[in-house]
């Protein structure tokens, strides 16, 4: 069974500033990480992945997350945050990589909300 | 290629009535997942299909909830008999087997008075 721990509720942070967001997994196997960011009242959009390959993974909207096997993390940092980033943002793990039998269900964290104060 | 879509977007009922939603998942993706969101919460993990077959259902998922998928299409989520406690926000997404990615929809809004 695999888990996520998102310890940071809430990152206020102010316009331009730089960001970090802290996740960390818990999974007996290989797994697939994901972040994704969700504006009020609506779904869920996928910001980026970690498959296999580099462990440094780039998104979009200028969010890039290392993977580090070594201490189950899979923290998400911007450079220079804008108003518009404000939202709410989960990390996600499920079982990888696929052979066909996995169900690859997503295991979430319970969300950090980033506020961008100008 | 317009996304996964989910009908309705809110859905208000009296608690005891039975509702149903409607997802319709990006054409190709045979893979096709269901999730529910509490307030305060991340997105928690109910059932899925491959193809039409319904390969696992969650815990969560009492005896009142009911998936299909006919043909491999779109899917509908009923919930019988509704209680306050199911009051949420109800995700689809949908994958192809191999990509292990899932793209999600708008979600439906469920208040239940």
């Amino acid at each position: 069974a695999q888990s996520v721990t998102q310890l940071d509720s809430q990152v206020p942070v102010f316009e331009e500033a730089p960001v970090e967001l802290r996740c960390n997994y818990s999974s007996s196997v290989s797994v697939y990480l994901f972040w994704y960011v969700q504006y009020p009242n609506q779904g869920l959009q996928l910001l980026l992945k970690y498959l296999s390959g580099s462990t440094l993974v780039k998104g979009i909207n200028g969010f890039e997350a290392e993977f580090n096997k070594s201490q189950t993390s899979f923290h998400l940092r911007k450079p220079s945050v804008h108003i518009s980033d404000t939202a709410e943002y989960f990390c996600a793990v499920s079982e990888g990589p696929n052979y066909g039998g996995a169900t690859n269900k997503l295991i979430f964290g319970t969300g950090t909300l980033l506020a961008v104060q100008p | 290629d317009t996304g996964v879509s989910q009908n309705p977007r809110h859905k208000i009922t009296k608690r005891g009535q039975n509702v149903t939603f409607r997802c319709d998942p990006i054409s190709e993706h045979n893979r096709l997942y269901w999730y529910r969101q509490t307030l305060g919460q991340g997105p928690e993990f109910l059932t899925y299909f491959q193809n039409e077959a319904q390969l696992e259902k969650s815990r969560l998922l009492s005896d009142r909830f009911s998936a299909e998928r006919p043909k491999g299409s779109f899917s509908t989520l009923e919930i019988q008999r509704t209680e306050q406690g199911d009051s949420a926000m109800y995700l689809c997404a949908s994958s192809l087997v191999y990509s292990g990615e899932q793209y999600f929809g708008p979600g439906t809004r469920l208040t239940v008075t």
